[in-house]
């Protein structure tokens, strides 16, 4: 398919333990996006990177969220020593370019559960 | 900083009535303004964005949000609701370099 893939789609881990998130973008988009959605929560920028650099990462909620995009592609959202309060879907979208300009077309999530 | 409002976290629609979903922002230069929905178990899809120019915009589905200064409002509207329309719908506010900042969701359920 052409649309943004993530994976897994549903994860459950226990607490203390690390995981970590792939997002594969829509071919040729520069631009890449996570964002965590909490119930009631809506959705929480993460990070946000044009090509494989990070020109913003103020949404990352503590020192044990990490992310990095190799090749221009594919980005993997590392959490570490889970905590339950880290459960959430995380979203990842991508756009043409950066901005606000281009649409962002998002991937159907990964849903993380931290017993 | 940019934020977003969404006042009513859920809305009940009858099908075939009429439905405002509203918006409120807060931005110091002129916005960029998206409204963006949630169907069950689906990624979210873009259903209209307004940049500048005619303050009505038109979107897929059969929706439109009217832009108003003056209010600092984005509502979403569409004159009669399907029961397909349930879902949830998130409105978002960005400038040309800066990522969106996305209000917490409203959640439309409609009954028959």
């Amino acid at each position: 398919g052409a649309g943004v893939s993530q994976s897994p789609s549903n994860k459950v881990t226990e607490k203390g333990k690390d995981v970590e998130l792939r997002c594969d973008p829509i071919s040729g988009h520069t631009a890449l996006y996570w964002y965590r959605q909490s119930l009631g929560q809506g959705l929480e920028f993460l990070i946000y990177f044009q090509g494989n650099s990070a020109p913003d990462k103020s949404g990352l909620p503590s020192d044990r969220f990490s992310a990095e995009r190799t090749g221009g592609s594919v980005s993997t959202l590392t959490i570490q020593r889970t905590q339950q309060e880290d459960s959430a879907v995380y979203l990842c979208a991508s756009s043409l370019g950066g901005g606000s300009l281009d649409e962002q077309f998002f991937g159907p999530g990964t849903r993380l559960t931290v017993l | 900083a940019q934020s977003v409002t969404q006042p009513d976290i859920h809305i009940t629609v009858s099908e075939g009535a009429s439905l405002e979903l509203r918006c409120n922002y807060s931005y110091g230069a002129t916005p960029y303004l998206f409204w963006y929905v949630q169907s069950p178990g689906q990624g979210l899809q873009l259903l209209l964005k307004y940049f500048s120019g005619d303050t009505l915009v038109q979107g897929i589905k059969g929706f439109e949000a009217e832009f108003k200064r003056s209010q600092s409002s984005f509502n979403l509207r569409k004159p009669s609701v399907h029961w397909s329309d349930a879902a949830e719908y998130f409105c978002a506010v960005g400038a040309e370099y800066s990522t969106l900042t996305f209000g917490k969701g409203t959640m439309l359920l409609v009954s028959p």
